[in-house]
């Protein structure tokens, strides 16, 4: 089973340029989510999905945007780059069962570096 | 609103010795609590969770974590650790009831030593 797949796995890019990131989950989870993971801060949420077509903020938003067209897949794109925008990815998925919201299931990460 | 905090950014043990890893939760509701681990150039992979059930909960690796509502805890331990063991740990907390995602602690760094 692939699970959460992200891609690309690395990516170096130069200050304003624009890129997106993509996670396709193979499971059927109502759920996504995009954190990014920097040094002594744990895991921060970007922005998350909980359907297809729908899009939220959360802790860490600014300069980020989200879409999820389709149910399986969810990008995350960044406009213009910035080197505060270097960190690690982390897409994940969950699923809702009994009207609750389960354990997530993470992809592989993308290290980005913003140069 | 969730929170965690885990205590200590970094826990060193030996090889064999007991290994407790601290996460404190704050919940405005009763709560589910994850503990996810993370190997090297790695994603986060679920070591157990606490769903209401059980307070003592088991999970793979030979570790487990008890729940204990009056001191907001739910500590990580393994009895006997072992090089394999060295990695993150990640302390996580979400609602029980209705849709929430999950918040993480800021991860504890466990090393090992032979």
């Amino acid at each position: 089973n692939a699970g959460v797949t992200q891609t690309p796995k690395f990516r170096v890019l130069k200050t304003g340029q624009s890129m997106t990131l993509l996670c396709a989950q193979d499971m059927n989870h109502e759920y996504m989510y995009w954190y990014r993971q920097d040094p002594g801060m744990g895991l921060r949420l970007i922005h998350y999905s909980v359907g297809e077509g729908t899009t939220a903020k959360g802790e860490v938003p600014d300069g980020y945007n989200v879409s999820r067209l389709k149910k399986q897949n969810f990008l995350l794109g960044l406009e213009s780059a910035a080197p505060s925008q270097t960190s690690v990815y982390f897409c994940a998925s969950s699923y809702f069962r009994d009207r609750v919201n389960t354990e997530a299931f993470f992809g592989q990460g993308t290290r980005l570096t913003v140069v | 609103a969730q929170s965690v905090t885990q205590l200590g950014s970094h826990v060193s043990v030996s090889e064999g010795a007991l290994v407790l890893l601290r996460c404190n939760y704050s919940s405005s509701v009763p709560p589910y609590l994850f503990w996810y681990v993370q190997y090297p150039n790695q994603g986060l992979q679920l070591l157990l969770k606490y769903t209401s059930a059980a307070t003592l909960v088991k999970g793979i690796n030979g570790f487990e974590a008890e729940f204990k509502k009056s001191e907001t805890s739910f500590h990580l331990t393994k009895p006997s650790a072992h090089m394999s063991d060295a990695a993150e740990y990640f302390c996580a907390v979400s609602r029980s009831t209705g849709f929430q995602k999950l918040v993480f602690g800021t991860g504890t760094r466990l090393l090992v030593s032979p």
